[in-house]
């Protein structure tokens, strides 16, 4: 059964660095997004985006985020300037339509 | 916005049934889900309803949707110790953004 991956599982950094969180949706999905899960708190969104552009974003997804599909596989989230209050567990999802979201197991990232 | 409660914790006996519980504000929401997170794991999709549905079955899953009371649950039969995870209530909101509960975290007790 075809899944959305995520890479890597875990990264730590420090802060002010940059990251890309990688992500490869499932093949025929059109509609990709990130999600973030602070530890103890509830599941955020961030942003999707479709046909190669952002189509929403939260108020959570500023300046310091951006995302690309560099390619017919991948969907990045990067993060110019890391922050403390960035550490979370980061989901991105696949849809075909806009509707059933298939997650990805998730990059808990760690900024120290 | 919309929002989207759900208790913290289910603990229920092994053979049980466990029922966990959702509200929601938004009754516009169209699609309405339950993913389950399991340690460590990430959030796997369990079942949806589409909001034109009362109830859907699915082997031991069984959702009840009350638009009315904006109120969505989720009944797992037999409960096993293999369902030990924490239940997340989803829903689409007008710009096909999920909002999620807090999730349910379900304890088996044998």
């Amino acid at each position: 059964e075809p899944e959305v991956t995520q890479t890597p599982s875990h990264q730590v950094t420090q802060m002010g660095q940059e990251v890309i969180l990688r992500c490869v949706p499932i093949s025929n999905h059109l509609y990709f997004y990130w999600y973030r899960q602070i530890l103890g708190q509830k599941v955020e969104f961030l942003v999707s985006f479709y046909n190669n552009e952002i189509s929403e974003k939260s108020e959570i997804f500023d300046d310091q985020f951006s995302v690309e599909r560099p390619d017919g596989s991948n969907f990045t989230l990067k993060i110019r300037s890391t922050k403390l209050e960035d550490s979370a567990m980061y989901f991105c999802a696949s849809s075909n339509l806009a509707d059933t979201q298939y997650f990805g197991p998730g990059t808990r990232l760690t900024v120290l | 916005g919309e929002d989207v409660e759900q208790s913290l914790f289910l603990s229920v006996r092994e053979g049980d049934s466990s029922v966990i519980n959702c509200t929601y504000t938004d009754s516009s929401s169209t699609y309405l889900y339950w993913y389950k997170q399991e340690p460590g794991a990430g959030l796997q999709l369990l079942t949806y309803i589409f909001s034109n549905m009362d109830m859907k079955q699915d082997q031991r899953l069984t959702v009840l949707l009350n638009k009315k009371d904006k109120h969505l649950s989720l009944r797992i039969a037999d409960t096993q110790t293999g369902d030990s995870a924490i239940y997340f209530c989803s829903v689409m909101d007008s710009n096909y953004q999920l909002i999620w509960g807090a999730g349910t975290k379900l304890i088996i007790k044998p």
